[in-house]
């Protein structure tokens, strides 16, 4: 079946410092890929998109690549503050048209 | 409102009840999504509605469960006969069309069985 994973261990990042989170999938290729950030008792806030035939994207300190060879849409924070500290969920839509969604991952910046 | 809204933020119901959870979404946004989060969870698809298309109603868990949208705008899920396993956050997203990129989700709905 289609799926999406993430890391689901919190990652602990020193302020300043580049976050990077992992997103892979699984037994299809999705045209596109979003990344969204969830605050505790709040929806999903969508961040950014990524094609296919795009390699990397870029949106101030964020940054979401997309390797279709390793099935693989890495995201970055650089400078990470404390109020970057939440959970980031991937997604991806399949060939219904809805978005299969990743466990998310919890980054926590320390300051 | 400019977002999409949600009621109630918290419900606490006992094993046996039904209920009615809403959202009401953004103007002109055609595509209208429910999703279930356990703890810990990925968002897990429950419905969706286009328009005037059916709905896919391929992700309601079972019978209990079922999903009316009105006039194309303020939706309502309902769990008949909740169970304990029913608890979790209940979210509504809203997108311009089915397939399109981006989905605005509401605040979501607490529910918990007891």
């Amino acid at each position: 079946s289609q799926k999406i994973e993430q890391n689901s261990e919190a990652l602990n990042i020193q302020e300043g410092k580049t976050a990077t989170l992992t997103c892979n999938y699984t037994n299809y290729s999705p045209a596109y890929l979003q990344w969204y950030r969830q605050d505790p008792g709040r929806g999903p806030v969508f961040l950014l998109l990524i094609r296919e035939n795009e390699k990397e994207k870029r949106k101030e300190r964020l940054k979401v690549t997309f390797d279709t060879t390793l099935k693989q849409s890495l995201f970055h924070i650089t400078a990470s503050q404390p109020a970057d500290s939440a959970t980031y969920l991937c997604a991806a839509m399949d060939s219904n048209y809805q978005l299969i969604w990743g466990a998310g991952t919890k980054l926590i910046i320390k300051p | 409102g400019a977002g999409v809204s949600q009621s109630p933020s918290n419900k606490v119901t006992e094993k046996g009840k039904d209920v009615e959870l809403r959202c009401d979404p953004i103007s002109g946004h055609t595509a209208l999504y429910w999703y279930r989060q356990s703890l810990g969870q990925g968002l897990e698809f429950l419905i969706y509605f286009q328009g005037n298309s059916a709905p896919d109603k391929s992700g309601l868990p079972s019978d209990r469960f079922s999903a009316e949208r009105t006039g194309g705008s303020v939706s309502t899920l309902t769990i008949q006969r909740t169970q304990q396993e029913d608890s979790a956050v209940y979210l509504c997203a809203n997108g311009l069309a089915v397939g399109t990129d981006t989905q605005y989700f509401g605040p979501g709905t607490r529910l918990t069985v007891l």
